[in-house]
Formats: structure tokens, sequence, C-alpha cells
């Protein structure tokens, strides 16, 4: 069950800015629980992109970015690369569900 | 560098039960520094968090798959396992292993498992 929403697919153009948001509840988000994001190219396992307040691991390129509000997140990508295509979740921990939670996922395509 | 490396059969019988093996390498189940989970993913859908084991062995699980899930941790080996039973078509999907501190880092390479007879 995804408890945290997110858009199917967003798009852009090489060189724009693109963002993804994460809707959560009062039980996760809200809470004041972090929200991390992950990409996960075809065929891959899900990578780490963003952990915490705005948190890059060794080698995310700080295009990427991230930000929380109230019961919602957001992921920004700006500068967009053919090579940033691919799929994107948000993750938290939902108190109510005592359970991580991970979102629906967004399609990010390079027009 | 933590690595996790999977191991377990690709295919299982409906009614049977599902086994996986997460081995860690870089570092130690024992430090308890972490939490150690298993995730799946159906093809062409979205993660879905199976559940947890702490080096002490106290666990976690998704409260929709509770009834049939059990994970385990060995040591002394510096593995953690999962069994998911009496499974069905829809328990085909992608298994993952990941280590947690908040966020799921790194992961295993992923395992097809697929359901069928």
């Amino acid at each position: 069950q995804s408890v945290l929403t997110q858009p199917p697919s967003v798009s852009g153009a090489p060189g724009q800015r693109v963002t993804i948001s994460c809707t959560g509840s009062s039980s996760n988000i809200g809470t004041g629980y972090d929200v991390h994001w992950y990409q996960q190219l075809p065929g891959t396992a899900p990578k780490l992109l963003i952990y915490g307040k705005d948190n890059r691991p060794s080698g995310v390129p700080d295009r990427f970015s991230g930000s929380k509000s109230d019961t919602s997140a957001s992921l920004a990508i700006t500068g967009l690369q053919a090579e940033d295509e691919a799929d994107y979740y948000c993750q938290s921990y939902d108190g109510s569900l005592s359970a991580y939670v991970f979102g629906t996922g967004t399609k990010v395509t390079v027009l | 560098q933590v690595q996790l490396q999977q191991s377990g059969p690709g295919l299982v019988k409906p009614s049977q039960t599902l086994s996986l093996t997460c081995t860690v390498s870089g570092d130690s189940i024992s430090s308890g520094s972490y939490y150690w989970n298993w995730i799946r993913q159906p093809a062409g859908k979205g993660l879905e968090w199976i559940g947890r084991i702490y080096v002490g062995g106290s666990t976690n699980y998704n409260p929709s798959l509770k009834s049939r899930v059990t994970i385990s941790v060995d040591t002394s080996k510096n593995q953690f396992s999962l069994n998911l039973s009496s499974v069905t078509a829809a328990d085909t999907a992608i298994y993952y292993c990941a280590r947690v501190s908040g966020w799921f880092d790194p992961w295993g390479q992923g395992t097809l498992v697929t359901v069928s007879s």
C-alpha cells in the first residue's frame, strides 16, 4: 500500500527544472518524519538520491535538491539531463502503520 | 564499501515458502548501527516494504504481510534472510535487501522471484 502520493510522470526539456511532489499525511510526513528520495534507472536497484534535510550522498550532483513542508515534500531537478530519465520514489516512516512507506513513484522523461 | 549480495531461488511453486538470503560485506550486522530490511517490487509497479530486523533479533513487518513473513539473522555468517509463506502469483516480484538508518542505503542487486507451478 502506498500512502505517499506522487504524480505518475513529469517531463522537461534538457536544461529545464522539474519538480516531483510527494504528498503524505499527519501520520508520516506531517508528524516530522524525514523524507528521502531514490532514483531507479531501468533494470537496476533503487539508488539513494537525497536523505534527511536535503543531503546528497557522495557522487550525487547538486542539481538534485529536496524540501519538505507540512504533509508534503518535493524533489527538484535543475539543469535536466538525458541521464536523469528514470523513476523516482520518495520514502518516509508512518507512525500509525509502524512501517516504512514509499511513494507511488514518478517517471521523469527528458524531451 | 558496503555491499549486499542476495541469493535464493528465482522460481517458487504456489503455496510454498519463498526463501532469500542477503550477505553483507564491508559492514558487520553485529555493530548494531542499522536495521536490515527486505523490500519488493512487482513488475512495472512501485516499492513495498516487507520488514526489518535488528541485530538483537527484534523484527517489524508490514501489517499487510505480517502473517506470512519471517525475517531472521545469522551474525556468524553476517547474513539475514527472508521467508514468505503460502505464496501466490501476487507475490511475484523483484525482491531487494537493504541497510537502513532512516534511509535505505545500500541496496542488494535484486532477485526476481516468480511464483508459478
